[in-house]
């Protein structure tokens, strides 16, 4: 089944104390992505990857790290997370967009609490 | 970033209603989505529309590019409970760019 995975659905953690958030797709896409959903805010992007070794920041990407070592791999990396980053997080992938295409593929989610 | 406008925020209607969203920008795009998310899930596309003028239908959605390029809805016919949920729109804002931009969605209630 083609889906794109993220581990953990669900994390409570405590300030400063470092964690990574996995997204795994197997559609073989070169597009992948992450997201934050707020309240009253939808979705908003962090960074995105257009292929291996190839990553670039989004709307919100302070906090945040990732990487892409593989294709089917991009990590969320919070070194020292705070409460503000708080959220529910989308991990997404596509193939690559151009004009005719551009349909992310979006993953369960990963609630995440920083106290 | 860019700033999406959607509306209405939320909407109650009665079973069989149809139902009818929007979305603005501030500046031209060059693609509009539609995706829809249940509670506990990641959202899903419904309907991409590459073209401006463009009219679009999935089932009982029928989705439009606006003219100007800045603006998209969707519509809904004859809702069902199965329709409940968050709708978003989202749009790319020009060739080369690879961001998408998020509305801030419109929740659906259906009551039977």
């Amino acid at each position: 089944e083609a889906q794109v995975t993220q581990n953990p659905r669900y994390l409570i953690t405590v300030t400063g104390k470092k964690l990574t958030v996995t997204c795994s797709q197997n559609m073989n896409h070169e597009y992948m992505s992450w997201y934050r959903q707020d309240p009253g805010l939808g979705l908003r992007q962090i960074y995105y990857s257009m292929n291996v070794e190839v990553t670039d920041k989004g709307d919100v990407p302070e906090g945040y790290k990732v990487s892409r070592k593989e294709k089917r791999n991009f990590p969320l990396i919070l070194e020292s997370p705070s409460p503000n980053q708080t959220s529910l997080y989308f991990c997404a992938s596509s193939p690559i967009p151009s004009g005719s295409s551009y349909e992310q593929y979006f993953g369960p989610g990963t609630r995440l609490t920083v106290t | 970033g860019q700033q999406l406008n959607q509306s209405p925020q939320s909407m109650f209607i009665q079973e069989g209603e149809d139902v009818s969203m929007n979305c603005t920008s501030s500046s031209i795009f060059n693609t509009w989505l539609w995706y829809k998310q249940d509670p506990g899930e990641g959202p899903v596309l419904l309907i991409a529309l590459y073209k401006a003028g463009e009219l679009t239908s999935n089932g009982r959605l029928t989705a439009q590019f606006g003219i100007t390029r800045k603006d998209s809805f969707l519509n809904i016919s004859a809702s069902i409970p199965s329709d409940v949920g968050i709708y978003f729109c989202a749009g790319h804002a020009q060739t080369g760019a690879n961001n998408l931009f998020f509305g801030t969605g419109t929740r659906l209630t259906v009551i039977p």
